[in-house]
């Protein structure tokens, strides 16, 4: 199993382009999630999707769009890139309760990461 | 609305001695709280969680973190640092019924020779 993967590992883009994200997990998990990482604040989310089909805002959505492609795949676009979208930012997802309606623990399992620069 | 502090934002410890990174929490409900550790260009990888079975938990690594509901904290410690637990570490708390984590702002461990 690959787990989460991310491309491209590194970008650089000027400001005004467009650029997509892709994030691909094979844990047959429900639950999809971007963040970006900023030094000294942590992960911050942008958006997730909670199930295939559905997809929901976070903590820092402005300037992104998302699309649940199906349940393996979450892609995140910049349509107009900014120098303040300079980051790191990470997929990750999370499974599905389990059997007796318990919680697995919420953990989520992240991708290696996607280093953005916008000039 | 959860939400976590980590205090220190960088640590330095001598090989050998021990680890502590502190983490306090906010949670209207008991929440479940997972220490993460991330290692240079490379994405998170879960240390250890708490999800209201035993408050002592043990991780990977030779990590470990009490969970104190009276002082709404969930400590990480190892009783003797390496030079491989050079790293940042973030603390992160969640609902039960969320969908979302909520992290702290991370602290990165340096271990000296």
């Amino acid at each position: 199993n690959a787990g989460v993967t991310q491309t491209p590992k590194f970008q650089v883009l000027k400001t005004g382009q467009s650029m997509t994200l892709q994030c691909a997990q094979d844990m047959n998990h429900n639950s999809m999630y971007w963040y970006r990482q900023d030094p000294g604040m942590g992960l911050r989310l942008i958006y997730y999707s909670a199930s295939e089909g559905t997809t929901d805002k976070g903590e820092v959505p402005n300037g992104y769009n998302v699309s649940r492609l199906n349940k393996r795949e979450f892609s995140l676009r910049l349509e107009s890139a900014a120098p303040s979208q300079t980051s790191v930012y990470f997929c990750a997802s999370r499974g599905q309760p389990g059997l007796a309606g318990a919680f697995y623990g919420n953990e989520q399992f992240f991708g290696p990461g996607t280093r953005l620069t916008v000039l | 609305a959860q939400s976590v502090t980590q205090l220190g934002s960088h640590v330095s410890v001598s090989e050998g001695a021990l680890v502590l990174l502190r983490c306090n929490y906010s949670s209207s409900v008991p929440p479940y709280l997972f220490w993460y550790v991330q290692y240079p260009n490379q994405g998170l990888q879960l240390l250890l969680k708490y999800t209201s079975a035993a408050t002592l938990v043990k991780g990977i690594n030779g990590f470990e973190a009490e969970f104190k509901k009276s002082e709404t904290s969930f400590h990480l410690t190892k009783p003797s640092a390496h030079m491989s637990d050079a790293a940042e570490y973030f603390c992160a708390v969640s609902d039960p019924d969320d969908y979302k984590l909520s992290f702290g702002a991370g602290t990165t461990v340096t271990v000296r020779a």
